[in-house]
């Protein structure tokens, strides 16, 4: 059991720029939440997913945002066009019981 | 709405002093399950206990122990003989226990530092 693993871990990219973060799930997991972390808004959930399919993505900011589950143990969080304001620490973390986030992909956009 | 407050922004004690963090929650469910999370200053979240509400036992785990009470609607938690890798942002989260809706809501966190 490898955890929940993000990638990449650190991502610096200018403005304007397609940036693409990746969550890689625990195996037999069923659901999937995106969350972003900022000193002003801390911790708030972006997206989440069950058995692949989109459940709730009231907290995806704007339309630059979009995430995929392609398949039961991957999914994408896509950013284009990046802004600064994106600038976070984004999480992927796994069911069941909501133990299992991943270590957290550092975006800065500058 | 649901909400959880942590009203202690920054905590400091010095080391082997029992500590404890606040959590208030705000719910409109019967049936929910709270949670907290430590993010140490390499940046991880590490899943620290999960309540179910129904369930108000106290649970202890070494120098770690949780307070449940539905009726001020708190879940607190206490360091005991607390240590230099203690210190840390604490988070509370409260989540429905609906099936497939089990988004967590947190509470802004609690910085705890521990002077040796």
């Amino acid at each position: 059991d490898a955890g929940v693993i993000q990638s990449p871990r650190h991502e610096v990219t200018e403005m304007g720029q397609e940036v693409t973060l990746r969550c890689k799930l625990i195996s037999g997991h069923n659901s999937l939440f995106w969350y972003r972390q900022t000193m002003m808004r801390g911790l708030e959930l972006l997206i989440y997913f069950n058995n692949n399919v989109p459940i709730d993505d009231s907290g995806m900011p704007e339309d630059r945002f979009s995430a995929k589950m392609p398949n039961a143990s991957f999914s994408t969080l896509k950013i284009q066009p990046s802004e600064p304001r994106d600038s976070a620490v984004y999480f992927c973390a796994s069911s069941p019981g909501l133990a299992f986030f991943g270590q957290g992909t550092r975006l800065t956009v500058v | 709405a649901q909400k959880v407050t942590q009203a202690q922004t920054e905590i400091s004690v010095v080391e082997k002093e029992d500590v404890t963090l606040d959590c208030v929650y705000e719910t409109r469910d019967t049936t929910y399950y709270l949670f907290w999370y430590k993010q140490p200053p390499s940046g991880e979240l590490v899943f620290l206990i999960r309540r179910n509400s129904f369930d108000e036992q106290n649970e202890i785990s070494g120098r770690y122990s949780w307070n449940f009470q539905k009726s001020t609607s708190s879940f607190n938690f206490t360091i005991t003989a607390s240590q230099v890798v203690d210190s840390a942002v604490y988070f509370c989260a409260l989540s429905e226990a609906r099936r497939g809706a089990q988004k967590l809501v947190f509470g802004q966190g609690t910085r705890l530092t521990i002077n040796p």
